[in-house]
């Protein structure tokens, strides 16, 4: 199933902050996030593994509550080259099958404005 | 660059047609997955490839298959296709370490006409 990510759309002014929120109806193994800019391929930010994880990069960080299986990306003083979709990933088990599936959501899509 | 290469770029065929996507993915990677982008459903998993060996199926259609080789690449095999698989295919690939996360290449479009 496929996550949950709000906003679908927020725009911002340089330097102001932003979450981004995404949950699961599913058992989650990890939480991917990803920015993707208007055709260009999706780009790897970082990977949540453990419950309550909090990563971060540079003034971009992430945390997961496995128990509510949901996850935050938090963005801060943002930059114009933050702009883009943000896409989480949840990685779930696949039918037992001893690998698992990484499913996205539709995306949030972030404008930061001068 | 990100290491993961998928030709062609750019594909335009018509209705009925069969096409074939290729990947390399990225030098030592095992994992190969394929995504499908269209504007209103986001990035739906396909299929994933773990050296050889078929590990876990998305939403693919029976019309669509893939495989993938010895030295590791990829193909996604489209037939029968129809207006609605106009769309953008994306490859990835990832390492064994959990942590890498996935890398994706840049994409093949392909148009239905």
């Amino acid at each position: 199933q496929q996550p949950v990510q709000s906003p679908q759309a927020v725009i911002l002014r340089e330097g102001e902050d932003a979450v981004i929120n995404c949950s699961s109806s599913k058992a989650l193994y990890s939480v991917h996030w990803y920015r993707q800019k208007h055709g260009e391929a999706p780009v790897f930010l970082m990977i949540l593994l453990k419950g309550g994880e909090q990563k971060g990069h540079e003034k971009i960080s992430a945390s997961f509550n496995e128990k509510k299986q949901q996850s935050s990306l938090y963005l801060t003083a943002s930059q114009l080259s933050y702009s883009g979709t943000y896409f989480c990933g949840t990685e779930s088990l696949y039918s037992g099958a001893g690998s698992y599936q990484l499913t996205f959501g539709k995306g949030t899509k972030l404008s930061v404005i001068p | 660059d990100s290491g993961v290469t998928q030709t062609p770029k750019h594909l335009i065929t018509a209705t009925g047609q069969r096409v074939t996507l290729r990947c390399s993915p990225r030098s030592g990677d095992l994992s190969v997955y394929w995504y499908q982008q269209s504007l209103d459903q986001g990035l739906q998993f396909l299929i994933h490839y773990y050296n050889g060996e078929e590990r876990a199926k998305g939403n693919i259609l029976e019309r669509f298959s893939a495989q993938q080789f010895p030295d590791l690449h990829s193909e996604l095999n489209l037939s029968s296709l129809e207006l609605g698989d106009s769309a953008l295919y994306f490859c990835a690939s990832s390492a064994e370490y959990r942590g890498s996360g996935y890398t994706f290449g840049s994409g093949t479009r392909l148009t239905v006409v």
